[in-house]
């Protein structure tokens, strides 16, 4: 069964602007992470927040973690084309923080 | 991409006969995975190893075996493959959990895509 669930399922928006992803999640984690996969290649790592951190940044990439809500929010800032990816969240959990559970994925399409 | 390589990269197969799929990794990684995408249903964990000849199972593991004989091999084997294993197959590694409370980011492979006719 799927643990972290993304939304929205996709979403297009147009180059420079931001786009917002959202993962709500089960059961208590260890840590959240975040993928990107391009058509036809494998996953990314993208960037991971523990359980006891509430926001993180990495370059143009922005995530926070509520865990009283059980969500996590993934902000990528002024948007390129080459953005245009799946995302997905992961998460560990406790005391099995090695085994990631994946959600489905947001298709992220940025136009020119 | 770097430290990992899967093969083959793509496979047609007939129903009931046994596929063997590698997972190759330079990195020295403790722990291993075998996970299959399919549409509607994002990645799902098929079996993970935690060392040599240590392995347990995923969420569908159900026709597939795997083994482990060296560090830097994991083998996913469908043994009598059926329709409903044609999916997109990743193996991914990552680091010692000892090192690292919180876990850490896994390394995927390129996929393996398998069609069963």
């Amino acid at each position: 069964s799927q643990q972290g669930e993304e939304d929205p399922q996709a979403l297009s928006i147009q180059e420079g602007e931001n786009a917002t992803m959202n993962c709500s999640y089960k059961t208590s984690i260890n840590n959240l992470q975040w993928y990107r996969q391009n058509s036809g290649r494998g996953l990314v790592h993208l960037i991971l927040i523990r359980s006891n951190e509430r926001e993180k940044h990495s370059g143009r990439l922005r995530v926070t973690l509520d865990t009283s809500k059980k969500s996590s929010s993934l902000l990528i800032t002024a948007s390129r084309a080459a953005d245009t990816a799946s995302y997905f969240c992961a998460t560990g959990g406790e005391g099995s923080n090695y085994k990631l559970t994946f959600g489905k994925g947001t298709l992220l399409t940025v136009n020119p | 991409d770097a430290g990992i390589t899967q093969s083959p990269r793509h496979k047609v197969t007939e129903t009931g006969t046994p596929v063997t799929l590698r997972c190759h990794q330079t990195e020295n990684h403790r722990y291993m995975y075998w996970y299959r995408q399919d549409p509607g249903h994002g990645l799902r964990l098929i079996h993970y190893s935690y060392g040599v000849k240590d392995t347990d199972k995923g969420e569908v593991s159900d026709g597939y075996s795997v083994s482990r004989s060296k560090t830097e091999d994991f083998l996913l084997t469908l043994e009598s493959a059926t329709s409903s294993q044609t999916s997109v197959y990743f193996c991914a590694i990552s680091e010692s959990v000892g090192q690292g409370f919180f876990g850490y980011g896994y390394t995927f492979g390129s996929g393996t895509r398998l069609t069963v006719v």
